[in-house]
């Protein structure tokens, strides 16, 4: 299994500018996340999903879109990128439901905006 | 407000030694209380999980201890290796999803030879 893999690892924008950060897991998991981690602060949620065409707002969901058009896949877009954008970006994944369930997170986003 | 305070903040300490690394959380209600383990450029990997009925949980050299009713979390790492240099992080979840996970800022390790 790959776990989770994200694409691309690093990316540099320009203000306005849109992208869409790729996130996919072969786990069969229900429940996929998007998280953001700044210096200094603790990762927070951005959107998260339970599932193939269900989704929902995070702590953080303000200038983000997110879609689940399949298990598999749970792609963050980025629609007019701004310097406050600027971060590290992880997905993560899991089994929905119960107490022990374990986050799988991948290797991470790290985005620039200029 | 739900919060999961991390202590100490950095910490370096030779190769061979022990560290205890400490987490209090206001979360409430309580489901659980992980610890991640996140390397340089990495993203964070699962230590333990602990539900409230749990006081202790061990993962090799790695032993996290829970207290429910004080809220306080400690993570004890014995005979430190290099690879042990990492952030911590105390996670705790709100309710019984993923959907209320609260991160701590981490602690960041240094184990030097």
């Amino acid at each position: 299994n790959a776990g989770v893999t994200q694409t691309p690892k690093f990316q540099v924008l320009k203000t306005g500018q849109s992208m869409t950060l790729q996130c996919a897991q072969d786990m069969n998991h229900e429940y996929m996340s998007w998280y953001r981690q700044d210096p200094g602060m603790g990762l927070r949620l951005i959107h998260y999903s339970v599932g193939a065409g269900i989704t929902d707002q995070g702590e953080v969901p303000n200038g983000y879109n997110v879609s689940r058009s399949t298990t598999e896949d749970f792609p963050l877009r980025l629609l007019s990128a701004a310097p406050s954008q600027t971060s590290v970006y992880f997905c993560a994944s899991s089994y929905w439901g119960g107490i022990h369930n374990e986050q799988f997170f991948g290797p991470g986003t790290r985005l620039t905006v200029l | 407000k739900n919060q999961v305070e991390q202590s100490p903040q950095s910490l370096i300490i030779l190769e061979g030694k022990n560290c205890t690394l400490q987490c209090n959380y206001t979360v409430s209600p309580f489901s659980n209380l992980r610890w991640y383990k996140q390397d340089t450029g990495r993203g964070p990997v699962s230590l333990t999980i602990m539900t409230f009925s749990e006081n202790t949980k061990s993962n090799g050299r790695y032993t996290a201890t829970l207290d429910a009713d004080t809220k306080q979390s400690s993570l004890h790492i014995t005979a430190s290796q290099l690879s042990d240099s990492a952030s911590y992080i105390c996670v705790v979840s709100g309710r019984g999803s993923q959907g209320n996970l609260i991160f701590g800022k981490g602690t960041k390790l240094s184990v030097k030879p």
